[in-house]
């Protein structure tokens, strides 16, 4: 079966410094990766996904994630974090060959500090 | 373009009493998703469509829950009768036909059933 791994719940960080949120996948087929973002009372947004290609990956907003097959990871990152970064981050997959269905992610919350 | 659109945003009701949530999706969407999220968790599926045809809802607590979108636009989510363990977020989602669309979703409805 396959699953998603965010490894923090929370990371507080402060203004203007870099962060990155972590996501270890497992999973018996290759996948899909997505990162996606839900602002306090909105809805999810996506942020970036990896289809193939590039293992390194630019989405809104100034983050990036980097793909990396051998450690099944897909971490988020961002070089300098603004107040507005604040929010829920999720990692999702989708198993090639599968239903389509996403494989969420708990979650992990970006606290900006000022 | 208008997004996703859910109501109620919020809805508190006693168990045992029905609810029902609305979901309109983004216009030329073919497929729609209903996922609930409770609170530190990730998304779980419980029914996708592709135009009024529910081509997946094996998650979907059938005793309790129902679903439909009768003319593949908007959808209803019904719950008779409401349990304690039903709070949560109901989120709906929409996307263009294919496996790795993006999701635009709504901005949910909290469900509080006391």
């Amino acid at each position: 079966a396959q699953s998603v791994t965010q490894l923090d719940s929370q990371v507080p960080v402060f203004e203007e410094a870099p962060v990155e949120l972590r996501c270890n996948y497992s999973s018996s087929v290759s996948v899909y990766l997505f990162w996606y973002v839900q602002y306090p009372n909105q809805g999810l947004q996506l942020l970036l996904k990896y289809l193939s290609g590039s293992t390194l990956v630019k989405g809104i907003n100034g983050f990036e994630a980097e793909f990396n097959k051998s450690q099944t990871s897909f971490h988020l990152r961002k070089p300098s974090v603004h107040i507005s970064d604040t929010a829920e981050y999720f990692c999702a997959v989708i198993p090639q060959g599968s239903n389509y269905q996403l494989i969420w992610g708990a979650g992990t919350k970006l606290i900006i500090k000022p | 373009e208008a997004g996703v659109v859910q109501s109620p945003r919020y809805k508190i009701i006693e168990k045992k009493q029905p609810v029902a949530f609305w979901c309109n999706p983004i216009s030329g969407h073919n497929t729609l998703y209903w996922y609930l999220q409770n609170l530190g968790q990730g998304p779980e599926l419980l029914i996708r469509y592709e135009n009024e045809e529910a081509v997946d809802d094996s998650q979907l607590p059938k005793d309790r829950f129902s679903a439909e979108r009768l003319k593949g636009v908007d959808s209803t989510l019904k719950i008779q009768p409401a349990e304690l363990g039903d709070s949560a977020v109901y989120l709906c989602a929409s996307s263009l036909q294919g496996t790795y669309n993006e999701q635009f979703f709504g901005p949910g409805t909290r469900l509080t059933v006391l």
